[in-house]
C-alpha cells in the first residue's frame, strides 16, 4: 500500500540549532516527493520538491532534503533554525500512476525555543 | 502566496445540512484537487477534476461531490453533514502533467455541530 510515515509527531529545538525531520515512504514506483509547511490555520506552502536527478534538493527558507532510494527516505534538514520556522511540516508522495494525487504523512509539529 | 483562493474561510453547519465550498484555481492550471484535513492529521485526497470531469476519487462516500467549471474553478459539495466532516478543506490546483507541484489555497474550516 502507498503510504508516507513521519515518525516524529512533535520536535522541539532551540533557535540556531540544526534540524532534521524524518520521512519514509512506501510506493511501488519512483515517487515524486515534496515537503510542505503549514502555519496554524493556514494552507500548505511548498518548501521543496524532488522529481528526478540530484538527490539533494534545495528549497526555500534555507531548507534542503535528501532522497535516499535504498532507505525509502526523504528527510528534511536545516542547519540553523529560526523562531519563525515553528509550524507543522508535511512530507508527501506524488503518485505517478493513475490519478496524480498526493499522499501525505501525518505531519511533524516543530516547536522552536528562544 | 499562491493564486488559489477558497471561500468561505470558515463556516459552521448543523448535522444533516448541506454545504458548498468554492475554489478558484491558479491561472493556467486546469486540474483541481480537493483534500480533507482533519485535526491533527495530514490532508486526505477526496477527488480531482480535470476538464470538468472527475478524474479520480479517494475513499470518500458519494455524499461528497464536486463540479468544475469552464474557467477551471471548482466546487465541493457535501450532503447530509456528519460531525466527522468537521475539518479543513483544501483545494489544490496544478497543471495536467504529473511532474508539477500542486498549489494549495488557504482552506475552508468547516465545523459541523
Amino acid at each position: 500500500a502507498q503510504s508516507v510515515t513521519q515518525p516524529d509527531i512533535h520536535i522541539t529545538v532551540s533557535e540556531g540549532a540544526s534540524l532534521e525531520l524524518r520521512c519514509n515512504y512506501s510506493y511501488g514506483a519512483t515517487p515524486y516527493l515534496f515537503w510542505y509547511v503549514q502555519s496554524p490555520g493556514q494552507g500548505l506552502q511548498l518548501l521543496l520538491k524532488y522529481f528526478s536527478g540530484d538527490t539533494l534538493v534545495q528549497g526555500i527558507k534555507g531548507f534542503e532534503a535528501e532522497f535516499k532510494r535504498s532507505q525509502s527516505s526523504f528527510n528534511l534538514r536545516k542547519p540553523s533554525v529560526h523562531w519563525s520556522d515553528a509550524a507543522e511540516y508535511f512530507c508527501a508522495v506524488g503518485t505517478t500512476s493513475g490519478t496524480y494525487k498526493y499522499i501525505f504523512g501525518t505531519g511533524t509539529r516543530l516547536k522552536v525555543l528562544a | 502566496e499562491t493564486g488559489v483562493t477558497q471561500s468561505p474561510t470558515h463556516l459552521i453547519k448543523t448535522r444533516g445540512q448541506q454545504v458548498t465550498l468554492r475554489c478558484s484555481s491558479q491561472s493556467g492550471h486546469n486540474t483541481v484537487s480537493w483534500y480533507q484535513q482533519a485535526l491533527g492529521q495530514g490532508p486526505q485526497f477526496i477527488f480531482q477534476y480535470y476538464r470538468e470531469e472527475e478524474n479520480g476519487r479517494g475513499n470518500f462516500p458519494p455524499r461528497f461531490s464536486g463540479l468544475q467549471f469552464p474557467n477551471y474553478s471548482s466546487e465541493l459539495n457535501v450532503n447530509a453533514l456528519e460531525l466527522d466532516d468537521s475539518a479543513l478543506y483544501l483545494c489544490a490546483s496544478s497543471g495536467v502533467a504529473t511532474n508539477t507541484e500542486a498549489f494549495f489555497g488557504q482552506g475552508t474550516r468547516l465545523t459541523v455541530v
